[in-house]
């Protein structure tokens, strides 16, 4: 069964503080996609990253994706409150050789991040 | 271009009722999942629908069926309902499947 392991389940913290977020799985991924969800709202696609190694930033955002391809992390810088929410992501895994019916989307459990004023 | 809408936003049903739950994806995207949310469980994969035709299926009982429309809309029908059917539904289109997927607002399901 094809896991992904997001830690911290929990995490609150006070603006201006920094933070990173982790998704891990003993499997390869050909891409992994990070999501966040605000309460009451389904989840908005943030980046989706394919490359082994690499690293995309959007602001104050930075996400990288593992050398194997088997974990990729978030790290915050300067936390605002508007940052507040469930951090998901999602791991596209290709099974044989066809695409379709072999193709799955992996779901972590999320990670809850609380920023306090 | 209009995101994913989803209808109804919210729905109080009693056990033993069905429920049908409707989702029109962004215009151009023919692939459609349906995906259920509980606290618990996180983010649970009910089907995807490509082109009318049900490309995938996770691990739900057959009281849980869909169906995609000619234009790409898609119908979520949960029959029987029970207890722990109490949920937040969320649609996702797709331009290709497990791709970058757009999410609606979801239907938050409460069943008594």
């Amino acid at each position: 069964t094809q896991l992904l392991e997001q830690s911290p389940q929990f995490l609150s913290i006070q603006e201006g503080e920094n933070l990173t977020v982790y998704c891990n799985s003993s499997s390869v991924f050909s891409s992994l996609q990070w999501y966040r969800q605000e309460p009451g709202e389904g989840p908005v696609l943030l980046v989706t990253v394919v490359t082994g190694g690499e690293v995309k930033k959007l602001k104050r955002l930075t996400f990288q994706f593992g050398d194997a391809r088997k974990d990729s992390s978030l790290h915050i810088t300067a936390a605002q409150p508007g940052d507040t929410g469930l951090y998901l992501c999602a791991g596209e895994s290709w099974q044989g050789r066809n695409a379709g019916n072999n193709r799955k989307l992996i779901w972590g459990l999320g990670t809850s991040l609380a920023v306090n004023p | 271009k209009a995101g994913v809408t989803q209808t109804p936003r919210y729905l109080i049903k009693t056990r033993g009722q069905q429920v049908t739950l409707s989702c029109s994806p962004i215009s151009g995207h023919r692939s459609v999942s349906w995906y259920q949310q509980t606290p618990g469980q996180g983010l649970q994969f009910l089907f995807e629908y490509f082109s009318e035709t049900q490309r995938n299926k996770g691990n739900f009982p057959g009281r849980f069926s869909g169906r995609q429309f000619s234009n790409s809309r898609s119908e979520m029908n949960v029959s029987t309902l029970e207890l722990g059917d109490s949920a937040l539904y969320l649609c996702a289109s797709s331009s290709r499947g497990t791709g970058e997927q757009y999410f609606g607002p979801g239907t938050r399901l409460t069943v008594t």
